[in-house]
């Protein structure tokens, strides 16, 4: 099956800061989300992105899906944004990757 | 977005007991839902696909007999955990999609513990 990985695994930064986090996939695919798991468990739906790029206020995401990798941008990072923000790729069913575990920090 | 809904929210049952979670698409209708099965600190890993009026597809290493799905309308699937045991114990979290883009939207997730 396909197989997706995220870096870093975790992420640490003072509020205000930037960070960019990385989803690799192996394969060729029709559908590319990024989803925030907030602490309930529930997850939010960040972006449809199979290919180019979106931006949806401080957040944004680019998939290259030629070289098979998306990347989610956050800016001006909030404590709120903290979480596990996890991509998920295929066609109809989704494979999820293994999760970035975002802190921010006051 | 689409709206999917799942219930219960949390669910704590004896060893040996049967659960039912049920996902209910709200404001369309779905042919296929897909269940997710999540451990502490762990990713999400799929556990079957739930088609309307036929059959569900498992995945690999799931126990079709243990996890039973039916998905008999439009807009619910439900999945039955049979004789449950501490090991079931997870978040359990559906999804579907609309048909014009194929965006997957999750419900709330049931927190299922097995005592």
């Amino acid at each position: 099956g396909i197989q997706v990985e995220q870096s870093p695994p975790d992420l640490i930064l003072q509020e205000g800061a930037n960070s960019t986090l990385r989803c690799n996939f192996s394969d060729s695919v029709n559908n590319l989300q990024w989803f925030h798991q907030n602490p309930w468990g529930q997850l939010i739906n960040l972006f449809y992105i199979p290919s180019g790029t979106k931006q949806n206020g401080r957040l944004s995401a680019t998939t290259v899906a030629t070289e098979r990798y998306s990347l989610l941008y956050i800016s001006s990072s909030q404590t709120t944004d903290s979480g596990v923000y996890f991509c998920a790729v295929g066609d109809e069913k989704l494979t999820f990757g293994t999760g970035t575990r975002l802190t921010i920090i006051p | 977005g689409a709206v999917v809904s799942q219930h219960p929210s949390w669910v704590i049952c004896k060893s040996g007991t049967s659960v039912k979670i049920e996902c209910r698409s709200l404001d369309f209708q779905a042919t296929t839902m897909f269940w997710y099965r999540q451990f502490p600190k762990q990713s999400l890993m799929l556990m079957a696909t739930s088609n309307e009026g036929s059959k569900a597809t498992y995945e690999q290493g799931v126990e079709k007999d243990k996890f039973l799905i039916n998905h008999a309308s439009l807009t619910l699937s439900t999945l039955t955990v049979t004789s449950a045991h501490p090991e079931d114990s997870s978040f359990y979290i559906c999804s579907a999609s609309t048909s014009n883009t194929g965006e997957l939207f999750f419900g709330e997730g049931s927190r299922l513990t097995v005592l």
